[in-house]
C-alpha cells in the first residue's frame, strides 16, 4: 500500500545532540515538504524539495537541513538541537503540479522534545 | 496579503447534529481550495478540495464544503455529526509553486 512514513514517532534529545527525523514515501511522488507545527497550531513549511538533489528552504526559518539523494526519502537533520526546536514535524508528499492542483499526502509526524 | 483565517478555536457539536467549520480565504488570482483533518497523534487527512467548477464539493467521510467567491468562505459541513468526527481541522490554499497556506486550525468536539 502506497503510504508516507516518519520515523522515529517520538523522540526526547538533550541540547547539542545531532538529530535526523526521516521522512519516505512509497508513491513515487516528486514534491516532498517538511513542515512546523507547534501543537494545536498552523503548519509552517520549513523545507521543500521538486526531486532527487533539489532542496529549497521554506517560509519559515530553521536551523535544519534536508537532503534529497532517492526519490522516495527526504531526511531532516539538525546539527544541535535546542530546546527551541521542540514541535511536531511534519513530512509531506504531492504528484507533479502540471494542470490539476495536487493534494498533500502528510505522515504521522514526529513529536520532538529536546531538553 | 495572501490568508486563511479559521475564526474559531473551537466548534461544539451534539451526535446528529449538522456541523460547521469555517473558512474565510484572501487571495490575489483563483483560489485553490482545501479542508484536512488532524486526529490526535497522527498526521494530516485529505477530506476535500475545490479547484474549480461546482461550488459544492463532497469529500471523504461524509464532507462536504461550499465555496462562495462573494463572501471569499469555504465554509465545511456535515449533516449529522458523529462522535468520531471529533478532530482538528485545518482549511488551506494552495497560492502557487510549493506554497500552502493553512489555517490555524479548529478543534471540533462531538459529544455523544
Amino acid at each position: 500500500e502506497a503510504d508516507i512514513y516518519q520515523t522515529p514517532r517520538y523522540l526526547v534529545i538533550g541540547t547539542g545532540k545531532k538529530i535526523t527525523l526521516e521522512c519516505s514515501q512509497t508513491m513515487g511522488h516528486d514534491k516532498m515538504y517538511w513542515y512546523q507545527q507547534d501543537p494545536g497550531m498552523e503548519l509552517h513549511l520549513i523545507h521543500y524539495s521538486y526531486g532527487v538533489n533539489s532542496t529549497e528552504k521554506g517560509d519559515l526559518s530553521s536551523e535544519s537541513t534536508v537532503s534529497r539523494i532517492r526519490t522516495e526519502h527526504f531526511p531532516l537533520t539538525l546539527e544541535s538541537a535546542r530546546p527551541s526546536h521542540t514541535s511536531q514535524y511534519l513530512c509531506a508528499s504531492s504528484e507533479p503540479t502540471s494542470g490539476e492542483i495536487k493534494t498533500q499526502y502528510f505522515g504521522p509526524g514526529t513529536r520532538l522534545l529536546v531538553l | 496579503a495572501q490568508s486563511v483565517a479559521q475564526p474559531e478555536d473551537q466548534v461544539n457539536v451534539a451526535e446528529g447534529n449538522p456541523l460547521t467549520v469555517k473558512c474565510t480565504y484572501s487571495v490575489s488570482g483563483n483560489p485553490y481550495l482545501f479542508w484536512y483533518v488532524q486526529y490526535p497523534n497522527r498526521g494530516l487527512q485529505f477530506l476535500l478540495k475545490y479547484i474549480t467548477g461546482d461550488n459544492l464539493v463532497k469529500g471523504s467521510y461524509g464532507f462536504e464544503a461550499e465555496f462562495n467567491k462573494s463572501q471569499t468562505s469555504f465554509h465545511l459541513k456535515k449533516p449529522s455529526a458523529l462522535v468520531s468526527d471529533s478532530a482538528l481541522y485545518f482549511c488551506a490554499v494552495y497560492t502557487g509553486g510549493f506554497k500552502t497556506i493553512f489555517g490555524a486550525g479548529t478543534r471540533l468536539f462531538v459529544k455523544a
